[in-house]
């Protein structure tokens, strides 16, 4: 595709339940990382892949947040037993190393926990 | 963590000025640094990119300095423009491709 998609762009979920995060990287890029955005706020890294390497999951909050990327493309994000304080923007990016390192971001997905 | 709340540091700018923004990144070892740009309900967009063996470069309307001996980077905006308000983010990287360190932001606000 064109760009880094998300989906879905918005989640509303009940305290407890289990949501899925997908991202498609641009075609090529061997590097995604997930990253989560509360309101007002920067930046906070969460995981990141890199080619067949095992991931660097250190910025992964706690143990119920999960990712995993499939024959190095689509990633999905797996947050168990949501919280309110989940509640945040999750931004996914992806880079190649031919182009410089530069991080596509996708829109995000906007998760509410009620 | 490197958040400041709910509250950005905000930078309000007269149409037409030169807008300056500020990071200072915290660690030496880095050697890669980019600013994004980010609207309102999109994600970051790259800006511009310097590496730490260089103290300036220079886009279209923007310029990124560098200044390694207090760890402060900058990014000058030209002939601000109302298109240009956002909120701008720096990143610092140490190992090429490996994580990036995002400050917390600047809002950028461009008054008519």
């Amino acid at each position: 595709g064109a760009g880094v998609s998300q989906s879905p762009s918005n989640k509303v979920t009940e305290k407890g339940k289990d949501v899925e995060l997908r991202c498609d990287p641009i075609s090529g890029h061997t590097a995604l990382y997930w990253y989560r955005q509360s309101l007002g706020q920067g930046l906070e890294f969460l995981i990141y892949f890199q080619g067949n390497s095992a991931p660097d999951k250190s910025g992964l909050p706690s143990d119920r947040f999960s990712a995993e990327r499939t024959g190095g493309s689509v990633s999905t994000l797996t947050i168990q037993r949501t919280q309110q304080e989940d509640s945040a923007v999750y931004l996914c990016a992806s880079s190649s190393m031919r182009q410089g390192y530069e991080q596509y971001f996708g829109p995000g997905t906007r998760l509410t926990v009620t | 963590g490197e958040s400041v709340g709910l509250h950005l540091p905000t930078l309000s700018v007269q149409e037409g000025d030169n807008s300056i923004i500020n990071c200072a990144y915290s660690n030496s070892a880095s050697d890669y640094f980019i600013w994004y740009k980010q609207e309102s309900g999109k994600g970051p967009q790259f800006i511009i990119d310097i590496r730490s063996n260089m103290d300036k470069r220079q886009g279209q309307r923007v310029t990124v300095l560098l200044n390694k001996t207090v760890k402060h980077l900058s990014l000058q905006i030209a002939a601000t423009q109302p298109g240009d308000s956002a909120v701008y983010f720096c990143a610092e990287n140490r190992n090429y491709g490996q994580n990036f360190v995002f400050g917390p932001g600047t809002r950028l606000s461009v008054l008519p």
